[in-house]
Formats: C-alpha cells, structure tokens, sequence
C-alpha cells in the first residue's frame, strides 16, 4: 500500500537555526498538509497545501514557516529560525482530491524535531 | 467552529475486556468521522470512518457509528487485547473542507 515517507525521523538543531523537514506524499494525492504534536499534546494542524499553494494555515503558522513543493514529489516545511518551543513531531499527510471531505488523510511517521 | 471531544485518558483494562472510548463532536456542517490509532514511537494511522449518520464504521474488530442526534462517534471493541494498546484520536473533516480537527487523544493500556 502506497504511503507517506518523511524525513528525517529525528533532528536535532540549535535555536536560531533554520530546519527543513521533508515529505513524500502519496503520488496521486492533491492535498498536502503539515500537522504538529507537541509531546504528550494534541495533534494541532499547521497548513494545507493545494494546487502549488497555501490553502488554509492555522495561526501556529506564521512568518518563520513556510511550505513549498519543489519538485513533483517532495513537500518541505521549513522553520526559518527555531525556538524551544517548535520542539515536537511534525507530520506530514496527503489526501485524495475531490472526495468533498470523505476521504481520510494518510499521515507519515513523522519527524521528530528537538531544539536546544 | 468545529472541535472535537475524546473522553479524558489515561484508560486501562485487562486483557478481553470491553472498550468505550467516547467522542463527540461540534460542526458546522456534515462532517466526515475517523478515529486513528498511534501506537508507541510511530505515526497516526487510520483505524475507521464513517462519513454520513448512521453509518458504522469498522476494522480490526473496533467499530463506532456516526450519531448525528447525540453528535457523537464512539469507539467501541468488544474484547480488548494487549496489541491494541496505544493512543486514539478522534478527529472530523467538515463537509468540503480540506484539514482534519482532532480530538486531544485516549492512551488506552491493556495489562495482560
């Protein structure tokens, strides 16, 4: 079964430095998105991505955030400078398009992003 | 706006016995239901769905139906094994709309 890869699974980064995490979505899939969960907390949405833009942020999404698809496979978040509090396992997810809202978005494993 | 509420965890049962783990939801619209399953150190999965009322979602012996009356969508499994410990999300995606709300999540334990 086709499903999302992420990487990397774990990275460490030092306050003020910019971090890029990446993602596969499935490959017939439309809709992108990058979701959070701070450890032991809810899973809390950040964007989503459609037809080469942003579609809907949440106010955790800010100006250090940004997504971008470079290429016809991959699907990046990027944190420009990173403070303590972006520690958390951010996971990518993808969805089928056109599907009014039916279909489920299938999640990666996730990366986990430590800050010091 | 819509949210979603778990019942508060954590739960713990043993071995074969029946889980309840409840949902109810706030929509502005005919959401779709899931629940998803976060087992220890890996991502969220898909355990279920429904997408209009009445309809029972299932898999792995887990079920929940979408009650619009009650606005709820509990999960249910009749004979809980030790495999099936890990945290649960509810979660809602309104009719037409694009992102997932989820509920805080359940950590469900089950002592052999």
């Amino acid at each position: 079964e086709p499903e999302v890869t992420q990487t990397p699974s774990h990275q460490v980064t030092q306050m003020g430095q910019e971090v890029i995490l990446r993602c596969v979505p499935i490959s017939n899939h439309l809709y992108f998105y990058w979701y959070r969960q701070i450890l032991g907390q809810k899973v809390e949405f950040l964007v989503s991505f459609y037809n080469n833009e942003i579609s809907e942020k949440s106010e955790i999404f800010d100006d250090q955030f940004s997504v971008e698809r470079p290429d016809g496979s991959n699907f990046t978040l990027k944190i420009r400078s990173t403070k303590l509090e972006d520690s958390a396992m951010y996971f990518c997810a993808s969805s089928e398009a056109g599907t009014g809202g039916t279909s489920p978005l299938h999640f990666g494993n996730g990366t986990r992003l430590t800050v010091t | 706006g819509n949210s979603v509420t778990q019942m508060e965890g954590p739960v713990t049962l043993s071995e074969e016995a029946f889980l309840t783990i409840n949902c109810t939801y706030t929509a502005t619209g005919y959401p779709s239901l899931f629940w998803y399953v976060q087992y220890p150190g890996e991502g969220l999965q898909l355990l279920l769905k429904a997408t209009k009322a009445d309809d029972k979602g299932s898999n792995k012996g887990f079920e929940a139906t979408y009650r619009k009356e009650t606005t709820s969508f509990h999960l249910e499994k009749g004979s809980v094994q030790v495999s099936d410990s890990a945290v649960y999300f509810c979660a809602l995606r309104n009719q037409g709309a694009q992102k997932l709300v989820f509920g805080q999540g359940t950590r469900l334990t089950i002592n052999p």
